[in-house]
Formats: C-alpha cells, sequence, structure tokens
C-alpha cells in the first residue's frame, strides 16, 4: 500500500505559467516532507521541504503548502522554465522515528516553450 | 565531498549471473539507503543501514538480494543469481543524523541494470 501517492504521472505546462505538483500522504505520524527533483541519467536532488509545523515554505520560485487535515501537500513552480522539466518525487519522513524517506511514485513535469 | 559515488554506471548482464553494485556514502554520514527506481513502483526503498549495521531489509524483493555494509565508506547490493525483471535503477543515498533529526539524503547517480 502506498503511503505517499502522486497520483499524477505527468503534466504539461507552458514556460511562464504555473506549475502545480500534488501528493497525498495516509500516514499520520509523517511530519516531515520533501521534493525532490530528478533529471534523466542522475540521481534525485533535494529541492524543498516543509515542517509539519508549518503549512507553506517558499524558495524563490517554489513554493510548498502543506494541508495536514486534508493529508495533502502540492509544489507550486511559478513561473515555469524549460529547465524544470524533470520527474519530482514527493517523499515523506517521520523524524521521531528515525525512518527512511518514503517516496511517493514521481510525476514528470515537461515545460513547453 | 564529492557526494554518493555509485559504480557501474551502468551494467548488462545475462540472466542467472551475479550482479555487484557498489556505493560510497558522504562522509560522515551515518544512514546509507539503497533504493530501487522501476515506472511501475517508483523509488522502493530495498534496505537501510545505520552505523554500517542494516536496520530494516523488509524491501528487499526475494533472498537473491543481499546488501551488505563492511566500513562507513562502502557497501554492495548484490543480485544472486539475476533475473531480467530485475532491471531498473538501483540508488544509493546517505543522510546524517544531526541532533537526531534527520538530514534530507543525498543520492548518487545510479546503477542502470539490464538483465537480458
Amino acid at each position: 500500500d502506498q503511503q505517499v501517492k502522486q497520483n499524477s504521472p505527468s503534466l504539461s505546462v507552458q514556460e511562464g505559467r504555473i506549475s502545480i505538483l500534488n501528493c497525498d500522504y495516509t500516514n499520520s505520524m509523517f511530519d516531515y516532507f520533501l521534493w525532490y527533483k530528478k533529471y534523466p541519467a542522475e540521481g534525485p536532488t533535494f529541492l524543498i521541504s516543509i515542517s509539519s509545523i508549518k503549512d507553506k515554505n517558499e524558495d524563490g520560485r517554489f513554493t510548498v503548502f502543506l494541508n495536514k487535515s486534508a493529508k495533502h501537500l502540492s509544489l507550486h513552480i511559478v513561473p515555469s522554465q524549460p529547465g524544470d522539466s524533470a520527474v519530482y518525487f514527493c517523499a515523506a519522513d517521520s523524524n521521531s522515528g528515525n525512518t527512511p524517506l518514503v517516496f511517493g511514485k514521481g510525476t514528470r513535469l515537461s515545460v513547453i516553450a | 565531498d564529492a557526494g554518493v559515488i555509485q559504480s557501474p554506471r551502468h551494467e548488462v548482464t545475462e540472466m542467472g549471473q551475479e550482479v555487484t553494485l557498489r556505493c560510497k556514502p558522504i562522509s560522515g554520514h551515518d544512514y546509507l539507503f539503497w533504493y530501487r527506481q522501476t515506472m511501475m513502483r517508483g523509488l522502493e526503498l530495498l534496505i537501510y543501514f545505520n552505523n554500517n549495521v542494516p536496520i530494516d531489509d523488509s524491501g528487499m524483493p526475494e533472498d537473491r538480494f543481499s546488501a551488505k555494509m563492511p566500513n562507513a565508506s562502502f557497501s554492495t547490493l548484490k543480485i544472486q543469481p539475476s533475473e531480467p525483471r530485475d532491471s531498473a535503477v538501483y540508488f544509493c543515498a546517505s543522510s546524517a543524523n544531526v541532533r537526531g533529526v534527520n538530514t534530507e539524503a543525498f543520492f548518487g547517480q545510479g546503477t542502470r541494470l539490464t538483465v537480458v
């Protein structure tokens, strides 16, 4: 059973518009959430994270929103650029348990020029 | 630090052969993870170590898979015998436990395994 779900395998967005990637989780023990970005032939790299004590974290063009009651988080990229085209993985962690990250299946974002 | 280093980058082998994947974690990191990426399952955790000790190997698909970490700077993932369904990209990652809070994991570039 997938504890972290990314229900959209792919997403296409025009350059300059907003990209919204969604992620849902089922485990109430998760209290720290991360987004990783992966280019072809490379390993995933950390992008942005959010703790469960916050509902928003912003870093430049990237903003992550957390809705704990809905067990939902989203990554917003504004404005989207062609270089943002990659696979984005949502991941969740429980700091209290020192457990490994649990990843979703990923969403492939294509930003069209 | 050069980051997490995996070798080989690509491996093509025949069904039934033994395959060994190698990983050098970031110096000072005390957690090491082996993940497998497939289209169907995304990134799935196979096994992880803390201070060279295997903590959870429940993600290892079968007894054909084994992993070792003989010291803090080296780990191997072995598949014996290999099967075509093992074809995937295998990632090694490491992280540090800083004051009881895990940092984000840093990934290697992966080993693309093809079993024919």
